[in-house]
């Protein structure tokens, strides 16, 4: 199993640019997020979803979109990118259930200019 | 609502002496407890959790952390550390109800000298 994967590793944008983040999973995991990390503040929920076609807002939603239309991939969309998004987004999953550990992704540097 | 704190931004301890992160926590309800471990330039590995029963939690490597509800604490330990211990350490905290959201600290740095 690959396990998570996420796409690309590191991107360059201007502000104002748009771009995908891309995440996939392959162990059938129902339960998918999106976090960012940022020096001093640990991690922080952008957005999750439970299962395929359903998703919700995490901590800091804003200026990010997501979908989950199929049960392996969950796309981050930024639609204007701002400075203040450079950071290092991390995409993880899980089986489901409060107690379940989750498997992280190895993580996309994004530095907006 | 939910928070996790990490007092401690880094923990210098020499290799072969015990090690302490500490960690406490504030949810409403009953917790999930989790530590993840982080590498330079790698995802978060997960490294241990509190669901229920023995406060006492054994991990990976060798690391074990234990619940302490009257103190909101979950402090994680390991008896004798190595120099391949340093890296990123993260307390997260889950509700049992309510939404999967899962809190996060901040880290803590953990750096062991030979």
């Amino acid at each position: 199993n690959a396990g998570v994967t996420q796409t690309p590793k590191f991107q360059v944008l201007k502000t104002g640019q748009s771009m995908t983040l891309q995440c996939a999973q392959d162990m059938n995991h129902e339960y998918m997020s999106w976090y960012r990390q940022d020096p001093g503040m640990g991690l922080r929920l952008i957005h999750y979803s439970v299962g395929a076609g359903i998703t919700d807002q995490g901590e800091v939603p804003n200026g990010y979109n997501v979908s989950r239309s199929t049960t392996e991939d969950f796309p981050l969309r930024l639609l204007s990118a701002a400075p203040s998004q450079t950071s290092v987004y991390f995409c993880a999953s899980s089986s489901g259930g409060w107690g379940e550990t989750q498997y992280f992704g190895p993580g996309t540097r994004l530095l907006v200019l | 609502a939910q928070s996790v704190a990490q007092p401690e931004d880094q923990v210098n301890v020499a290799e072969g002496n015990p090690l302490t992160v500490k960690c406490t926590y504030s949810v409403s309800g009953n917790p999930y407890l989790f530590w993840y471990v982080q590498y330079p330039n790698r995802g978060l590995q997960f490294l241990l959790k509190y669901i229920t029963g023995d406060n006492l939690v054994k991990g990976s490597y060798g690391f074990e952390a234990e619940f302490n509800k009257s103190q909101t604490s979950f402090h994680l330990k390991k008896p004798s550390a190595l120099v391949s211990d340093s890296a990123l350490y993260f307390c997260a905290v889950r509700r049992n109800t309510g939404g999967f959201k899962t809190i996060f600290g901040a880290g803590t740095r953990l750096f062991v000298k030979a």
